[in-house]
């Protein structure tokens, strides 16, 4: 089984609106990690935003927000007031422990545009 | 966040011959750092793992004759694309582990990715 999946695999979203990209995990463990990547055209993975396991609180960084349901298994990545900058593919990713572990388990992407 | 710098960004080669990429961390010490494969429009394949001073660990199906992978310093890691074929044109991005006492914990840093094209 898929341990991340992204159903999306492209999204379009007018300048300023918001736009949620959606993620789902597989995993056993009690304690894992997530992660949101962006990769704009250039290649570089840059990172985004994490949620612990154990977080209560969804997390936040800027203009993104990680709506985190733990019971759905399901890290949604929230970008608010989209930017032409913004437009790249997205993946999700888990590692499985929640503060060390070994390989990171990446989803296969969603390609964002941001229409003017 | 943590930089991790990739050398070169692109390479053009003839068949046959063989391409080394490095793959540092600029400002923090790397004990493991990963290399991944990416075809265009699809997401990043795992091809090993690379510890500081031992042998790789390869993912099931990666010929660990062809890519070599040599992790010598906590800085520094080499992969090694030996008799390269067209069908080894790929982005090769790699990442670096580090420990943070934040949140986050364990996080991966990736290098900007080397473009390989084999002629």
């Amino acid at each position: 089984a898929q341990k991340i999946t992204q159903t999306q695999p492209g999204m379009f979203v007018q300048e300023k609106e918001a736009v949620t990209l959606d993620c789902t995990y597989d995993t056993s463990d009690q304690s894992y990690g997530l992660f949101w990547y962006k990769q704009p055209s250039s290649g570089e993975m840059i990172f985004l935003i994490y949620q612990g396991s154990y977080d209560e609180q969804n997390a936040t960084e800027g203009r993104y927000s990680l709506n985190f349901q733990k019971a759905r298994k399901s890290a949604n990545l929230v970008i608010s007031a989209s930017q032409l900058g913004d437009s790249a593919m997205y993946f999700c990713a888990m590692r499985e422990g929640l503060v060390t572990g070994n390989q990171f388990y990446f989803g296969t992407g969603t390609s964002l545009t941001v229409i003017p | 966040g943590a930089v991790v710098s990739q050398h070169p960004s692109w390479v053009i080669c003839k068949s046959g011959t063989s391409v080394k990429i490095e793959c540092r961390s600029l400002d923090f010490q790397a004990t493991t750092m990963f290399w991944y494969r990416q075809f265009p429009k699809q997401s990043l394949m795992l091809m090993a793992t690379s510890n500081e001073g031992s042998k790789a660990t390869y993912e099931q199906g990666v010929e660990k004759d062809k890519f070599l992978i040599n992790h010598a310093s906590l800085t520094l890691s080499t992969l090694t694309v030996t008799s390269a074929h067209p069908e080894d044109s790929s982005f090769y991005i790699c990442s670096a582990r580090e420990w943070s006492s934040g949140r986050a914990g364990d996080t991966q840093y990736f290098g900007p990715g080397t473009r390989l094209t084999v002629l």
